[in-house]
């Protein structure tokens, strides 16, 4: 069974500054795809960025980037420009290959932004 | 925008009482999710459905059934509540493509004392 951990319970960042958060991932598979999702403290998940295991470059949306390393299973995110507003819980996520497949995630980090 | 909505925010019940949590999603999805998250732990699925009337166990089936009798519709069902079923409950929907996101409703907290 696929697994995804994070190691980071918790991370801090001054605004304005650039924090990455990590996530590993255990799969035998070889297509799959990787989210990162964002709760606030308003508890709605939200999409933060998506890759697709068979596309080499790294995903990015606006200040959200990863770091994809397929061989290692690693996908770590990177949050530029850091603000207040990116203060949340952040979870990593795996989807296999099929349709209906579950989304797997780790236990979560939690993002503190410092003013 | 997809929107899921999950019909409580907060819930609270007692030992025994039999609980329905209700999902609903307004993009004619076919996969639909029940997720429980407890601090600690993260999201851990109980149960999902890929289309009307059917169902999979997800990872914590146990104290749990589901029903889904129409395509837009998922509900969680707690035959007998207990205190350590207290939790935050996640529905989620996401359309048939490979590699679809899910999108998540607003959350239930459930407190069952």
């Amino acid at each position: 069974a696929q697994t995804v951990t994070q190691s980071q319970p918790e991370m801090s960042v001054q605004e304005a500054e650039t924090v990455t958060l990590s996530c590993t991932y255990d799969t035998s598979e070889s297509d799959y795809y990787l989210f990162w999702y964002k709760q606030p403290p308003s508890r709605q998940m939200i999409l933060v960025i998506r890759q697709e295991a068979y596309k080499q470059q790294n995903a990015t949306e606006n200040r959200f980037s990863v770091n994809f390393q397929k061989a290692a299973k690693s996908f770590s995110l990177k949050i530029s420009d850091s603000q207040l507003g990116d203060a949340a819980m952040y979870f990593c996520a795996y989807r296999g290959q099929g349709g209906s497949e579950k989304l797997v995630f780790g236990k979560g980090t939690k993002l503190t932004v410092n003013p | 925008d997809v929107k899921v909505t999950q019909s409580s925010r907060y819930l609270v019940k007692r030992t025994g009482e039999k609980v329905f949590l209700e999902c609903v999603q307004d993009m004619d999805h076919e996969n639909m999710f029940w997720y429980r998250q407890d601090p600690g732990l993260g999201l851990r699925l109980i149960y999902f459905s890929y289309d009307v009337k059917m169902k999979e166990k997800g990872d914590i089936p146990e104290g749990y059934s589901v029903s889904r009798e129409k395509k837009e519709r998922f509900s969680l069902i707690l035959e007998s509540a207990s205190t350590n079923q207290t939790s935050m409950y996640l529905c989620a929907s996401s359309g048939p493509v490979r590699g679809s996101p899910l999108h998540f409703g607003n959350g239930t907290r459930l407190t069952v004392t």
